[in-house]
């Protein structure tokens, strides 16, 4: 099966620009995550989908961060305006089902933003 | 909430030498507990699990790790290690039967050589 898609791979952007990150998940997955993995850190949830609702976005910092997933499908993160410490790998991933015990999560590669 | 702790940021190793990367978490529920590992500049990739059952688990490729209740702990093991399994390897957590809503840890790095 294809695996999770995102685009860009790398991104560098000046601090108060705007950016925009993609990802795929992989068919017929349900539950959607964006993930934020600082470097020497392990991955942050941003936000938890099911379908096109949220889930969980508590630890999305919301003044700047947003994320949608319209068609329950593709999903985009976007950060606006960027500050220095957004600086990271931003991770896609996905699992068959909320709530189905131990789904494990497929990610994709990953967008390593850095922001100067 | 549930947090995970891995004490060693980098484990140096010599090739077909065993190795120990340790991980214990805290929950003040039941939980399900993961070693995920990551090889550099790719996604992180699902290694083995503990849901429920026989506390002692495996991986296709050599690894293990052991669920102790009473140490909450869940450390990742392997008799002997290749040049492949250079990566940074993740322990996270999350509460049983719930969502797969993960708590990571901050990595450990596996260095193997010659």
């Amino acid at each position: 099966e294809a695996g999770v898609a995102q685009s860009p791979r790398y991104k560098i952007i000046e601090k108060r620009q705007s950016v925009a990150f993609w990802c795929n998940p992989i068919s017929g997955h349900a539950t959607l995550y964006w993930y934020q993995q600082i470097l020497g850190q392990g991955p942050k949830l941003l936000i938890q989908f099911q379908n096109n609702g949220v889930v969980d976005d508590s630890q999305l910092p919301k003044d700047r961060f947003s994320a949608e997933r319209l068609k329950g499908v593709d999903s985009t993160l976007k950060i606006q305006p960027a500050k220095l410490e957004d600086s990271a790998v931003y991770l896609c991933a996905s699992s068959l089902a909320l709530g189905s015990g131990g789904s494990p999560l497929h990610f994709g590669n990953g967008t390593r933003l850095t922001v100067t | 909430a549930q947090s995970v702790t891995q004490l060693d940021s980098q484990v140096p190793v010599f090739e077909e030498a065993p190795v120990e990367l340790r991980c214990n978490y805290s929950s003040s529920v039941s939980v399900y507990l993961f070693w995920y590992v990551q090889y550099p500049n790719q996604g992180l990739q699902l290694l083995l699990k503990y849901l429920s059952g026989s506390t002692l688990v495996e991986s296709i490729n050599g690894f293990e790790a052991e669920f102790n209740k009473s140490q909450t702990s869940f450390h990742l093991r392997k008799p002997s290690v290749h040049i492949s399994d250079t990566a940074e390897y993740f322990c996270a957590v999350s509460k049983a039967g719930t969502a797969s809503k993960l708590t990571f840890g901050t990595g450990t790095r596996l260095q193997v050589t010659l």
